[in-house]
């Protein structure tokens, strides 16, 4: 079935660093990428989306890129702070364009 | 105003208990999504509304039943739950759905305890 693989599952950072994450979505016709930030107690909020037909979004210090015949696609955040920390999810939206499939989730620590 | 709402933030009840979640947005969206998430797992899909009519059943057990009384409005009501449905339930809304992929907007949970 449609699976979506994100690595790393932590990752931790100094305060002003990079951090890159990555996922890998096996359904050819997904053609939407959501990222999604999740706080201690809070619902996912939605930080940057990417479609098919474009190989790279960027937001102030976010960045997502997409490799559609490797089917992977990435997110980059630049000069990391602390208030960056939170679980991060991947996901791909395909054909019907209802059903999210969401990576495993990466924890983000960002050390002051 | 991205805003999804729901209420009430923490519930604890028995499994013999009758309960109801509720969600609510005004951003004219027509599709409206409940989930399920366990500690540490990414959200799992339950139901999906469209324009007031249930779309999608992911399989999930009878004893949690959707209802979306109008199209800013969506509800689920729980009934002899057991342990393993303590969790945190979202909603989410989007435009629509269907052709094309649309931004999903989450609120911010109620987290369950089944006691």
């Amino acid at each position: 079935g449609e699976n979506v693989e994100q690595h790393p599952s932590t990752l931790s950072v100094q305060e002003g660093d990079s951090a890159v994450i990555k996922c890998t979505y096996s359904d050819s016709a997904s053609n939407y990428f959501p990222w999604y930030k999740q706080e201690l107690g809070k619902g996912p909020q939605l930080i940057i989306d990417i479609r098919s037909n474009v190989g790279e979004k960027k937001d102030q210090r976010i960045a997502v890129t997409l490799n559609k015949t490797a089917k992977h696609f990435s997110l980059h955040i630049t000069e990391t702070q602390p208030e960056d920390s939170a679980v991060y999810f991947c996901a791909a939206i395909g054909t019907g364009g209802f059903k999210t499939i969401f990576g495993a989730g990466t924890r983000l620590f960002v050390k002051a | 105003d991205t805003e999804v709402t729901q209420t009430p933030k923490h519930l604890v009840m028995g499994m013999t208990n009758k309960k109801s979640l509720k969600c609510e947005q005004h951003m004219g969206h027509r599709a409206m999504y409940w989930y399920k998430q366990k500690a540490k797992k990414p959200p799992e899909l339950m139901f999906v509304y469209s324009y007031e009519k249930l779309s999608i059943n992911e399989s999930v057990p009878s004893r949690f039943s959707p209802e979306c009384p109008n199209s800013s409005l969506l509800n689920l009501h729980l009934h002899a739950l057991q342990p393993e449905d303590s969790a945190l339930y979202l909603c989410a809304s989007s435009q629509d759905y269907g052709t094309s992929a649309y931004e999903q907007y989450f609120g911010p949970g109620t987290r369950l305890t089944v006691t």
